[in-house]
């Protein structure tokens, strides 16, 4: 059974200051995906990787993918109050049977 | 473009009832996932339909089951409930099954059982 281990569970800063939540498995993992989900919706994409060693920057949001495809991190930079929700990574494997498999979220507050 | 849609979005049932959740998805899309999400657990994969057809499955017991229309539409159904199925459903949808495609999630029902 694939696991990913994601830290800090719960997360609570002042509103301009950075963070790094952090995704990680012993299962190597073809996709890396990380999403957020706010109160009363469902989780919304943010950004795929899928080469190892792979960075993505959204704004003041970077991702990284480690070299072996085991672990990702998620940089905030300057955090905002609109911030605040709950961060999932996903790990896709399977090849013709792909599946995603979540952690179990980060969730951050971001305080004005 | 209309988003991935769940009725009903809160129910509350009793032990041994049965339930039926709905799921449209995206138009366009024909495959559609359905997830558990519990504090403890997170979200699980539950079971993933394509062209009607039940493409992939999860570790959840036989009281979990679904189904797709014609289309794309699905359902699942949990029956002789318990208390620890309380939770929120989602349903994802994405154009193809199987590969990296975006899974847009709808925003869930979210089931209580006492």
């Amino acid at each position: 059974t694939q696991l990913l281990e994601q830290s800090p569970q719960f997360l609570s800063i002042q509103e301009g200051e950075n963070l790094t939540v952090y995704c990680n498995s012993s299962s190597v993992f073809s996709s890396l995906q990380w999403y957020r989900q706010e109160p009363g919706e469902g989780p919304v994409l943010l950004v795929t990787v899928v080469t190892g060693g792979e960075v993505k920057k959204l704004k003041r949001l970077t991702f990284q993918f480690g070299d072996a495809r085991k672990d990702s991190s998620l940089h905030i930079t300057a955090a905002q109050p609109g911030d605040t929700g709950l961060y999932l990574c996903a790990g896709g494997s399977g090849g013709s049977n792909y599946k995603l498999t979540f952690g179990k979220g980060t969730l951050l507050t971001v305080n004005p | 473009k209309a988003g991935v849609t769940q009725t009903p979005r809160y129910l509350i049932k009793t032990r041994g009832q049965q339930v039926t959740l709905s799921c449209s998805p995206i138009s366009g899309h024909r495959s559609v996932s359905w997830y558990q999400q519990t504090p403890g657990q997170g979200l699980q994969f539950l079971f993933e339909y394509f062209s009607e057809t039940q493409r992939n499955k999860g570790n959840f017991p036989g009281r979990f089951s679904g189904r797709q229309f014609s289309n794309s539409r699905s359902e699942m159904n949990v029956s002789t409930l318990e208390l620890g199925d309380s939770a929120l459903y989602l349903c994802a949808s994405s154009l193809v099954a199987r590969g990296r495609e975006t899974q847009y999630f709808g925003p869930g029902t979210r089931l209580l059982v006492l």
